[in-house]
């Protein structure tokens, strides 16, 4: 099984701060990546798939990018509304498994 | 809009079994895969397998193979899931999502807003 390494596991930052969320696949997954949001309480939503494109209705504040074993979630400037937990889930090959989580808490 | 709305929470006791339910809405029902998640307390999340509805194949993540088992009835537009043999270890909350095809890889982009089970005697 491809084993999904997501760091760190919790960031506290302030609105306006700019931050980055990594995640690192045991081997090559050919950008097979997707970024999710989780507020708490809430179901997952989908913000980037195939590891550089938005979702639909997700801001352009935030941005993926990486190729191989390496991919990282980035947001700008953030907003009180992205307070919450983020993880990361490949689909190269079954099973599909995801990242341990960031939980991204205010300063 | 695409809606999924999943069925009630769950108190079972060990050793029972469990069929929640997801019922799709706002969109064809057998134009996408539909994808079972496990999320248990203050945890990550687990694939548990997907569903093609329009064919009922299945593709199960092997660590819920026997445990899960994943059906559709297409004339309610409804994805099943039956959980068997049940311990603690299954209490989590359970989500589907339907599955849209990009780039060759089927990405979920519409969640339910999942079902709470408890297993306890």
């Amino acid at each position: 099984d491809i084993q999904m390494t997501q760091s760190p596991a919790s960031l506290s930052v302030s609105v306006g701060e700019t931050v980055t969320i990594t995640c690192r696949a045991s081997e090559n997954i050919y950008s097979n990546l997707a970024w999710y949001q989780q507020k708490q309480g809430k179901s997952p939503q989908l913000l980037v798939y195939a590891a550089t494109n938005l979702a639909d209705g997700v801001p352009s504040r935030f941005s993926g990018s990486g190729s191989g074993t390496q991919y990282s979630l980035k947001i700008n400037s953030l907003q009180s509304e992205d307070f919450g937990s983020y993880y990361c889930q490949h689909f190269w090959g079954t099973p599909y498994t995801f990242g341990g989580g960031t939980k991204l808490e205010i300063k | 809009e695409v809606q999924l709305q999943q069925s009630g929470p769950e108190l079972v006791k060990p050793g029972a079994s469990v069929k929640m339910s997801c019922k799709a809405s706002g969109y064809t029902f057998t134009d996408y895969y539909m994808k079972w998640v496990k999320q248990s307390h203050g945890k990550s999340l687990e694939w548990i397998g997907d569903i093609n509805p329009n064919n009922g194949d299945t593709f199960y993540n092997q660590k819920f193979k026997g445990k899960a088992t994943l059906t559709v009835d297409k004339s309610s537009s409804t994805a099943y899931m039956q959980l068997n043999s049940l311990t603690s270890e299954d209490s989590a909350v359970y989500y589907c999502a339907r599955s849209a095809l990009y780039y060759g890889s089927s990405y979920p982009d519409y969640w339910g807003q999942g079902t709470t089970l408890t297993v306890s005697s």
